[in-house]
């Protein structure tokens, strides 16, 4: 149980074009879900955090209208990157709680999405 | 801010050996996470530990959360090949469920 997935797993795309990825929770519904950006050799660094209905509260230093985040259901959000260029190049990774965990703090990892842009 | 800084960044040893690693940090958290990423993958969640002092095993892991919950260790016994990989904790601040993910530590494990 607690499968989460991530759609594309690499992404290539030119710069000033937009790219979207989608987070999906696949055997459990997730009224919160998070968005990751990691580096090559470094740590996570928390984006967003996405809950469903409505709008995503973002870190500090992160740029809302540049990275789009729509939790539609219980089971999809959506990262979308707009007008990429190369420096947006990264690892992006979704997270999920479940529902019914109640007060338990674990978080599920979708499995990430290389985006590359050229 | 609340930082979380994991010890050793780096460490190669050989198969068979015994490892401890870090995370500390100045703040106090609600529960404390240790997960394990491979290459090009989502991490995977290792153990959680909620309770100051706790201890939790998981086969050749031993997990520990201090006392006053502000750091934790994972020690593994007789490291395997298959343990390398970047080991993160992450700890969770009161009233909230985000996590602050530590700075990592890359573990090889030579045969």
């Amino acid at each position: 149980g607690a499968v989460v997935s991530q759609h594309p797993s690499r992404v290539i795309c030119k710069s000033g074009t937009s790219v979207k990825i989608e987070c999906r929770s696949l055997d459990f519904q997730a009224t919160t879900m998070f968005w990751y950006r990691q580096f090559p050799k470094q740590s996570l660094m928390l984006m967003a955090t996405s809950n469903e209905g409505s709008k995503a509260t973002y870190e500090q230093g992160v740029e809302k209208d540049k990275f789009l985040i729509n939790h539609a259901s219980l089971t999809l959000s959506t990262l979308t990157v707009t007008s990429a260029h190369p420096e947006d190049s990264s690892f992006y990774i979704c997270s999920a709680r479940d529902l019914r965990q109640g007060e338990s703090y674990e978080q599920y990892f979708g499995p990430g999405t290389r985006l590359t842009v050229t | 801010t609340q930082l979380l800084e994991q010890s050793p960044q780096f460490l190669s040893i050989q198969e068979g050996e015994n490892l401890t690693v870090y995370c500390n940090s100045s703040s106090v958290f609600s529960s404390l996470q240790w997960y394990r990423q491979e290459p090009g993958e989502g991490p995977v969640l290792l153990v959680t530990v909620v309770t100051g002092g706790e201890v939790k095993k998981l086969k050749r892991l031993t997990f520990q959360f201090g006392d006053a919950r502000k750091d934790s260790s994972l020690h593994i016994t007789a490291a395997q090949p298959g343990d390398t990989g970047l080991y993160l904790c992450a700890g969770v601040g009161s009233g909230t469920y985000k996590y602050i993910f530590g700075t990592g530590t890359r573990l090889k494990v030579l045969a």
